[in-house]
């Protein structure tokens, strides 16, 4: 049983261009939520999804960032025109109503690096 | 702004010896978790605490929650250098909003 899979593991990008973080859930879960995390910080929350809905976004900036969970298919965080301030972990979770309760599982992040 | 704040920030201990780390929030909660991070890696769920608990062991860890005072603590008995790693707690699932609000973290280094 995979835990959360996030891909890639590490990812430049050149100021200017465009980041795509993926995150597949646990088999089974149903919601996923975003985080980032700054050199030194905690953990921000970005954005709560669950299949074709956003349930919560109140932790994305308003512009440049977008977060989709399909149907089908991985969760997508993306980044356009990323910037320096953009290089951060971005970590993914995911759970399941009332399972929540019991703790997250999380992915292993993806380490932006904007250059 | 955070809702939870560690201390200390970092803390270096013998192995052997226990760890104790404290966490502060400021509103009001149902759920308080511990997390364990890594160098370079994802969080790990450690431990869950609810509103109504006061006190919760799992293996060598024991969290209590005082509500009163709005923090938590973090023991870890018997330190082994396998425990270094970051430390946080998070406020949530709460009333519905089931985000977690992270707080800055412990550094804990257990000198072999």
């Amino acid at each position: 049983n995979a835990g959360v899979m996030q891909n890639p593991r590490h990812l430049v990008r050149r100021r200017g261009q465009e980041a795509r973080l993926r995150c597949s859930p646990m088999k089974g879960h149903s919601h996923v939520y975003w985080y980032r995390q700054l050199p030194e910080e905690g953990l921000k929350f970005m954005v709560y999804l669950q299949k074709e809905n956003i349930i919560d976004e109140s932790g994305m900036p308003k512009e440049r960032f977008s977060a989709e969970f399909p149907k089908e298919g991985p969760s997508i965080l993306r980044i356009q025109q990323v910037v320096r301030g953009d290089s951060a972990a971005y970590f993914c979770a995911s759970s399941n109503r009332g399972q929540a309760n019991y703790g997250y599982t999380f992915g292993s992040g993806t380490r932006l690096t904007v250059v | 702004s955070q809702q939870g704040e560690e201390d200390p920030q970092a803390l270096s201990i013998q192995e052997g010896e226990n760890a104790t780390m404290n966490c502060s929030y400021k509103t009001s909660i149902n759920n308080l978790q511990w997390y364990r991070q890594n160098s370079g890696r994802g969080l790990v769920h450690l431990i869950l605490i609810r509103s109504n608990e006061r006190e919760k062991h799992s293996g060598r860890l024991r969290v209590t929650l005082d509500t009163s005072k709005k923090s938590s603590s973090l023991l870890i008995t018997a330190s082994r250098a396998a425990d270094t790693a970051s430390y946080f707690c998070a406020t949530g699932p709460n009333f519905g909003n089931e985000k977690l609000t992270f707080g800055t973290g412990t550094r804990l280094t257990i000198i072999p």
